[in-house]
Order: structure tokens, then C-alpha cells, then sequence
């Protein structure tokens, strides 16, 4: 069965950095899309960034463009999201998820990783 | 503020239906049947529920329907449950720079 499993999360001060990842397995993970969702108690649900099976196209929400890095390694089966410069608004839970293109729609998601960027 | 607008809250007893409400934009909802809806119950990942406006993914059960008129799509939930007690949100494929937008959720109250 698809299962999503993201780690790298905690705790970073103001202006630090953080790499999440997502490991996946029980599907062909080059075969799909895969974006980062996060989730904040006061803003609810955001996309954050998209990248292809490939890995060759990538794509970012304004909020995050210049400073976070979607990548993933098809080999292992792993996603990932660099996130530097961190922010006090970029405190939320990280979701990995499989992006079915053709529907628009994101049919697995791992269980989150809370990132809490405070002094 | 989230771009789609969802209510805070509804509830429903036991066997009644309710109906959720997501009003969108004619670049987003109103421009593509691309609707989805989420349900997240706490501390769990979301789980969609409706693509495409009114398909449902294999194993859900077919008291969700969706449907959508103008900007404004609906999630209608009959037969409530007590499991059905989550929060809902909805999304929508939009031609901004970003590829989807959300709702803020809603919480449902079994009564």
C-alpha cells in the first residue's frame, strides 16, 4: 500500500535551516508529481512547492520562492524540502504528497512534520 | 485568509444529511471542474474524499457526493455518522501562479 513517511522536522531558530523528507514506497514514485503542503492553525491549507517524476520542473509558492528547494531521488524513493531562511510564518505541519496531476487533486499524504521556527 | 471560502462550522444529528459550502472565483472554481474535497479528523493527515467535483476515490463511502453551481461547490454528507466528526476542506485547481488553492475548513459536529 502507498505510505508516505516524512521526518527532518523541529524546532529552528529565525534565519536557520531545515531538510524534510519524505520516503515513499508501494508505488512507481518516478510515475508521479509530488508537492509539499503545509498547514498552520490560523491559515489552514498551503501549498508550497511541486515537483515532476522527472525531477527536471519544480515550482513554488510566492511565499517560499528563493528560499526553500524541492528535490527528490527517484532511486531511493525519497522526497525532499530544503528550507532555508526560515521564518516565524513558516512555522506549520509539513505535508508530503502525491500529486495526481490529471485530477488536480493529492490522493496520499504523509502523517506531517511540524516545523516551529522561533527565538 | 484563504483564497476559498469555506463555513467555520456546521453540525448535524445522526442520520440527517448536511451540505458544505465553498465559494471560489471564476478563476478558480468557477473556471475548472477541478474541486476536491478533504476530510482531516485531528492529529491525522487529510484524506480526499472528491476529485473532479463529484468523483469519489475507490473505499469512500457514497454517503459523500459533491457537486458544484458557478463559483460555489458543495460536499453533502448523508446519513451523518459519528465517525464522520472532522474537519472538511476543499481546493480547487486555479489560474493564479499557484496550482491549487484551499478553503479555510470546516468543522463538522455529529450531534
Amino acid at each position: 500500500q502507498v505510505q508516505l513517511v516524512e521526518s527532518g522536522g523541529g524546532l529552528v531558530k529565525p534565519g536557520g535551516s531545515l531538510r524534510l523528507s519524505c520516503a515513499a514506497s508501494g508505488f512507481t514514485f518516478s510515475d508521479y508529481y509530488m508537492s509539499w503542503i503545509r498547514q498552520t492553525p490560523g491559515k489552514g491549507l498551503e501549498w508550497v512547492s511541486y515537483i515532476t517524476g522527472s525531477g527536471l520542473y519544480t515550482n513554488y509558492a510566492d511565499s517560499v520562492s528563493g528560499r526553500f528547494i524541492i528535490s527528490r531521488d527517484n532511486a531511493n524513493n525519497s522526497l525532499y524540502l530544503q528550507m532555508n531562511s526560515l521564518r516565524a510564518e513558516d512555522t506549520a505541519v509539513y505535508y508530503c504528497a502525491r500529486d495526481l496531476r490529471e485530477h488536480r487533486t493529492y490522493d496520499f499524504w504523509g502523517q506531517g512534520a511540524l516545523v516551529t521556527v522561533a527565538s | 485568509q484563504s483564497a476559498l471560502t469555506q463555513p467555520a462550522s456546521v453540525s448535524g444529528s445522526p442520520g440527517q444529511s448536511i451540505t458544505i459550502s465553498c465559494t471560489g472565483t471564476n478563476n478558480d472554481v468557477g473556471a475548472f471542474d477541478y474541486v476536491s474535497w478533504y476530510q482531516q479528523h485531528p492529529g491525522k493527515a487529510p484524506k480526499v474524499i472528491i476529485y473532479d467535483v463529484s468523483n469519489r476515490p475507490s473505499g469512500v463511502s457514497d454517503r459523500f457526493s459533491g457537486s458544484k453551481s458557478g463559483n460555489t461547490a458543495s460536499l453533502t454528507i448523508s446519513g451523518l455518522q459519528a465517525e464522520d466528526e472532522a474537519d472538511f476542506f476543499c481546493s480547487s485547481y486555479t489560474t493564479t501562479s499557484t496550482p491549487v488553492v484551499f478553503g479555510g475548513g470546516t468543522k463538522l459536529t455529529v450531534l
